[in-house]
């Protein structure tokens, strides 16, 4: 089946660096992608939807230049926390749909990733 | 926007019980999406549910969308310590509409 990987699955920053988090659709094509945030023993909560070949939308609250997002490619998209702060630190997980796939309902999503801000 | 409230929050079932999650939303939903998460770690899709009144099983989990299309419950049969985790209710709004608007999530511990 269709297979979204991220990366890394963990990292650990000092505070004021940029850390930057892959996902990659492994077998399909994925005009759009989605990033989401989970916190501790929350639920997920969506922060922008990465379109491949124009920018990002956010949603309400998230800031643009905080978390950068770049769709550079139909199977590729990236999230860059830039000058990352400890209140940053968080599950990031991504998600996409194959956009020429039969519908079955599903939405990949990808294994995770964990920054934690030192 | 819409909102998703589930229940109950948290979930301490002994191992071989049935159980009931319910996931209510304020609007009338386009797809309804069952996920299972261990903290930490990705999603794993469970169900997806789009026409009132619509049912589906897979082994011993039953998932069924009201007729009014705004409430969905998800049953496990006999459950079993693999059972354990978050369960999370997703939806979205209307057709093509990739985004989802996640659920509070129910956390299952399962005694043995």
């Amino acid at each position: 089946g269709a297979v979204v990987s991220q990366h890394p699955s963990w990292v650990i920053c000092k505070s004021g660096t940029s850390v930057k988090i892959e996902c990659r659709s492994l077998d399909f094509q994925a005009t759009t992608m989605f990033w989401y945030r989970q916190f501790p023993k929350q639920s997920l909560m969506l922060m922008a939807t990465s379109n491949e070949g124009s920018k990002a939308t956010y949603e309400q609250g998230v800031e643009k230049d905080k978390f950068l997002i770049n769709h550079a490619s139909l199977t590729l998209s990236t999230l860059t926390v830039t000058s990352a702060h400890p209140e940053d630190s968080s599950f990031y997980i991504c998600s996409a749909r194959d956009a020429a796939g039969a519908d079955t309902g599903e939405l990949f999503f990808g294994e995770g990733s964990r920054l934690t801000v030192l | 926007s819409q909102e998703l409230e589930q229940s109950p929050q948290s979930l301490i079932v002994q191992e071989g019980k049935n159980l009931t999650i319910n996931c209510t939303s304020s609007k009338t939903l386009y797809g309804l999406y069952w996920y299972k998460q261990k903290y930490g770690e990705g999603l794993i899709f469970l169900m997806m549910l789009q026409k009132g009144g619509e049912e589906k099983s897979h082994e011993k989990i039953t998932a069924k969308l009201d007729e009014k299309k705004q409430q969905s419950s998800l049953h496990i049969t006999a459950s079993q310590p693999s059972h354990a985790g978050i369960y999370l209710c997703g939806a979205d709004s209307h057709f093509g509409n990739e985004k989802l608007t996640f659920g509070t999530g129910t956390r299952l511990t399962i005694i043995p």
